[in-house]
């Protein structure tokens, strides 16, 4: 059974940078992946951020990026803002038309 | 502008049936696959089904795999989820999406499936 991994919660102060990862239980997130994130406010449908590692998605502010470091993707944000306070999700795609969720990330601006 | 709206939750007893539907508008419909995604409440996300354009390639997550059917109607314009044998952890928000390069790229605003006696 192949679990997504992402810490539960972080915080980051205004202004500050801040980067989620996004892991598997066993082996390592590469391009293969698509990995992708999405932003959650409660009682909100997620908002796609991005796509294929490092793509942004349309509107989307160039604070937000991805990457992969080391062995996991990531999602950085520059210059946090308060409105930045949400849950974000990772997704992966394991191949065979098959997509896993990591648990979701709770960021706190404060 | 792309939209999706779901429709067709409500309170279903455990063992029952439940057809979800998810209208889509503003966009070629039969030129997208698209994908059912789920939330429990107060719960993650987690991806239920996909369905290829001519709705006969359709994959499923295990833990819904034989229970939940999903199916696409292009002259529609409206994909489906055919929801049987419905257990208390089918308790969740059911969003469709559209897919793009392996990703869920326009969501719908859900629709809520509550599975109680």
């Amino acid at each position: 059974q192949t679990v997504v991994t992402q810490e539960p919660s972080f915080s980051v102060s205004p202004g500050g940078t801040v980067t989620l990862t996004c892991g598997l239980s066993s082996g390592s997130v590469s391009t293969s992946h698509r990995p992708s994130w999405y932003q959650q406010t409660p009682g909100q449908a997620p908002r796609t951020l991005i796509y294929s590692t490092n793509t942004r998605s349309s509107g989307v502010p160039d604070r937000f990026s991805g990457s992969i470091l080391g062995n996991k993707a990531a999602l950085t944000i520059t210059g946090a803002q308060a409105d930045d306070e949400s849950d974000y999700y990772c997704v992966l795609y394991m191949g065979s038309a098959i997509w896993v969720f990591g648990g979701g990330t709770k960021l706190t601006v404060l | 502008q792309v939209q999706l709206v779901e429709s067709g939750g409500g309170v279903v007893q455990p063992g029952g049936s439940l057809r979800l539907s998810c209208a889509a508008s503003g966009f070629t419909f039969s030129s997208y696959v698209m994908h059912w995604v789920r939330q429990a409440p107060g719960k993650g996300l987690e991806w239920v089904a996909y369905i290829r354009l001519d709705g006969i390639n359709k994959y499923y997550a295990d833990s819904v795999q034989g229970r939940l059917t999903v199916s696409r109607d292009n002259s529609k314009n409206t994909l489906y989820l055919q929801m049987n044998s419905v257990r208390a952890e089918d308790t969740a928000v059911y969003y469709c999406a559209r897919d793009r390069e392996y990703h869920f790229e326009y969501w719908g605003q859900g629709t809520l499936v509550t599975v109680s006696s």
